[in-house]
């Protein structure tokens, strides 16, 4: 089992829609949780840190549930330059400070 | 400001031939990482590092070593080239603190042939 498991999609979504991800994480003692966003052919790039209590950024909320070890994102109003992979980031605690991936999901809007 | 610089950007290798990345960051972070992303698999940990002089295994570390002498530069070296290899690897890096940033280099799309 991949420590961090998102939906792949592809997720083709209208204009103005509000699209929601999840993402599943299997190590209790993960400690720092983020969103990145990854544009075709570039690098990863942190969209937002995901909080204990939830977060909003915009658009963009990001929630976290520690005790069913899930992370979700939820863009609203979708935009056409909203078109990315989201990848979603877990970091281990301790010395390693280790960043772990998932695969990302794939939203496509459509005009 | 530069941030994190990845040479080469692209390259061709043949099978069996050995090639080394650098990464170059200039954030002074203690941490720096090599990933590769392949198709379907996301970013996968190859080798990391916690401070200068220390290295470490990632998920997919065979076929690789790493170097960091001096904290600014994490170097990749690939001994004998596999096609296995033809990837897209980042370089990344972050300071301490559980909830600092991590920032990538532009990536290196690597062929084996």
């Amino acid at each position: 089992r991949k420590e961090v498991e998102q939906d792949p999609g592809p997720f083709n979504v209208p204009e103005g829609a509000t699209v929601a991800f999840n993402c599943t994480y299997s190590n209790s003692a993960s400690q720092s949780f983020f969103w990145y966003r990854q544009d075709c052919r570039k690098e990863p790039k942190l969209l937002m840190s995901v909080y204990s209590s939830g977060n909003e950024d915009g658009r963009f909320t990001a929630q976290l549930n520690r005790a069913s070890q899930y992370i979700s994102l939820l863009i609203r109003d979708s935009k056409l330059s909203d078109s990315a992979t989201y990848l979603c980031v877990v970091k281990k605690g301790g010395a390693t400070n280790k960043l772990i991936f998932g695969t990302g999901t794939l939203l496509a809007v459509q005009p | 400001n530069a941030g994190v610089t990845q040479t080469p950007k692209f390259r061709v290798l043949k099978t069996g031939q050995s090639m080394t990345l650098l990464c170059a960051q200039d954030m002074n972070h203690e941490y720096m990482y090599w990933y590769r992303q392949d198709p379907g698999m996301g970013l996968r940990l190859i080798h990391y590092s916690v401070g200068e002089g220390t290295t470490a295994k990632g998920e997919v570390p065979d076929g690789y070593n790493v170097s960091r002498l001096k904290k600014q530069n994490f170097l990749l070296g690939l001994e004998s080239a596999a096609p296995s290899q033809t990837s897209v690897y980042f370089c990344a890096s972050n300071d301490r603190g559980g909830g600092t940033e991590a920032f990538f280099g532009q990536g290196t799309r690597l062929t084996v042939v």
